[in-house]
């Protein structure tokens, strides 16, 4: 079983929808818990970064960890047709991260 | 300009050669890592680095040898490339090891 599962999508929603991705992981010695956007044929860019449970928050973007539940999740509002990417979520200890498979969305106008 | 650079982007190569993927910082981040990205397997670890002549093992390290001299360098060799080594690499660093990755733009390595 994977360190980190990720809901595999992918999603289709309309421009304006609220998006939920999800992961959970079964490594208790993850730290920190990042989300990252990727483009097509780009490299993944860092979205949201957090270290402690409960939620953070970055203009239409939430991040949310639940570290008792092994559970994290990026919410998206409003969301625009520029955010169709691939979301990866990743779980980090010891300097190492260990990322999901990806979920892709796409937001049509 | 600042940043992290992968050369070459693009690489065609026979079964058996050898290959060497270039990654170069200028961050001066003491984290390197590489990455494969595959269909069906996400991001996998190949190695990663902590600082410079410093190097173990990720995820997947069979057929691949890195090293670290420099700070701002760290390149990937695949020894005798095989059909399986296929994918897209991604170099990555990261100034404090937290997870906080900045990614290079990969390179599509296709072996024949």
């Amino acid at each position: 079983q994977k360190e980190v599962e990720q809901d595999p999508g992918p999603l289709s929603v309309p421009e304006g929808a609220i998006v939920s991705l999800n992961c959970t992981y079964s490594n208790s010695a993850f730290q920190y818990f990042m989300w990252y956007r990727q483009y097509s044929r780009k490299g993944p860019e860092l979205l949201m970064y957090t270290y402690s449970s409960g939620n953070k928050e970055d203009g239409r973007f939430t991040a949310q960890v639940d570290k008792s539940s092994k559970y994290i999740s990026l919410f998206i509002r409003d969301s625009q047709p520029s955010d169709s990417a691939t979301y990866l979520c990743a779980m980090s200890s010891w300097g190492k991260s260990t990322f999901g498979d990806g979920t892709t969305l796409t937001v049509k106008p | 300009d600042a940043g992290i650079t992968q050369s070459p982007r693009y690489k065609i190569t026979e079964t058996g050669r050898q290959v060497t993927l270039m990654c170069h910082q200028t961050w001066s981040h003491s984290y390197m890592f590489w990455y494969r990205q595959d269909l069906g397997h996400g991001l996998r670890l190949i190695y990663y680095s902590a600082a410079a002549d410093i190097t173990d093992k990720g995820e997947v390290p069979d057929g691949y040898v890195v090293s670290r001299s420099k700070t701002e360098n760290f390149p990937l060799t695949l020894e005798s490339a095989t059909r399986s080594q296929t994918s897209v690499y991604f170099c990555a660093s990261s100034g404090q090891g937290s997870g906080e990755l900045f990614f290079g733009e990969g390179s599509r390595l296709t072996v024949l």
